[in-house]
């Protein structure tokens, strides 16, 4: 069974400020991370993912993540917060099997929103 | 690349109803789909999975007769809420993944919002 907790409900950050977004995983094998970005009212875009290459990720917008297996996070970064940022985001994880009916699904966390204030 | 589009964008229907909602991959071949439904300010929950041409699998507490899955061919898969109350009410977002040993990347679909009234 896979589960994915993403700390903090709602963060705030200033314009220009870093940008933290925590993500501890759990998961029987290893894993497949996902960042996703979700806007009002729109589907999710995908940030960035890793898996089992280099541990820092770089994704789109400037945003990155580092998969540490020690503390099981994939938390993300972006050093500089920009006023487009504000939105929601997902952590998903998934397993890396395609059998026993598995089809790589994705378990997500409850979701993080990012306000940015100028 | 990898654009899925969702058909209607939203929809609002009566109670008693039945509402079928399109998932297209407009540019690649998916051999798996995948229906989430989202409540307001809540995560994706995962309803089912659907390989085209084989029954779709349910997750555990998801009406199977209620959500009705079809994925008939590589580009189209389609969910209907049949008898469909205000509860039903909900962002609906399909994924689509491609063929492929190595094509684990789900790409999603810009969702639909159903209301039932």
């Amino acid at each position: 069974a896979q589960s994915v907790t993403q700390l903090g409900s709602h963060v705030s950050v200033s314009e220009g400020a870093l940008v933290l977004l925590r993500c501890n995983y759990s998961s029987s094998v290893p894993p497949y991370l996902f960042w996703y970005v979700q806007y009002p009212n729109q589907g999710l875009q995908l940030l960035l993912k890793y898996t089992s290459a280099a541990t820092l990720v770089k994704g789109i917008n400037g945003f990155e993540a580092e998969f540490k297996k020690s503390e099981t996070s994939f938390h993300l970064t972006k050093p500089s917060a920009h006023m487009s940022d504000a939105a929601e985001y997902f952590c998903a994880v998934s397993d890396n099997l395609n059998s026993g009916g598995s089809n790589y699904k994705l378990t997500f966390g409850k979701g993080t929103l990012l306000t940015v204030n100028p | 690349g990898a654009v899925v589009s969702q058909h209607p964008s939203w929809v609002i229907c009566k109670s008693g109803t039945s509402v079928k909602i399109e998932c297209r991959s407009l540019d690649f071949q998916a051999t798996t789909m995948f229906w989430y439904r989202q409540f307001p300010k809540q995560s994706l929950m995962l309803m089912a999975t659907s390989n085209e041409g084989s029954k779709a699998t349910y997750e555990q507490g998801v009406e199977k007769d209620k959500f009705l899955i079809n994925h008939a061919s590589l580009t189209l898969s389609t969910l209907t809420v049949t008898s469909a109350h205000p509860e039903d009410s909900s962002f609906y977002i399909c994924s689509a993944r491609g063929l492929g040993s190595g094509t684990y990347e789900q790409y999603f679909g810009p969702g639909t919002r159903l209301t039932v009234t």
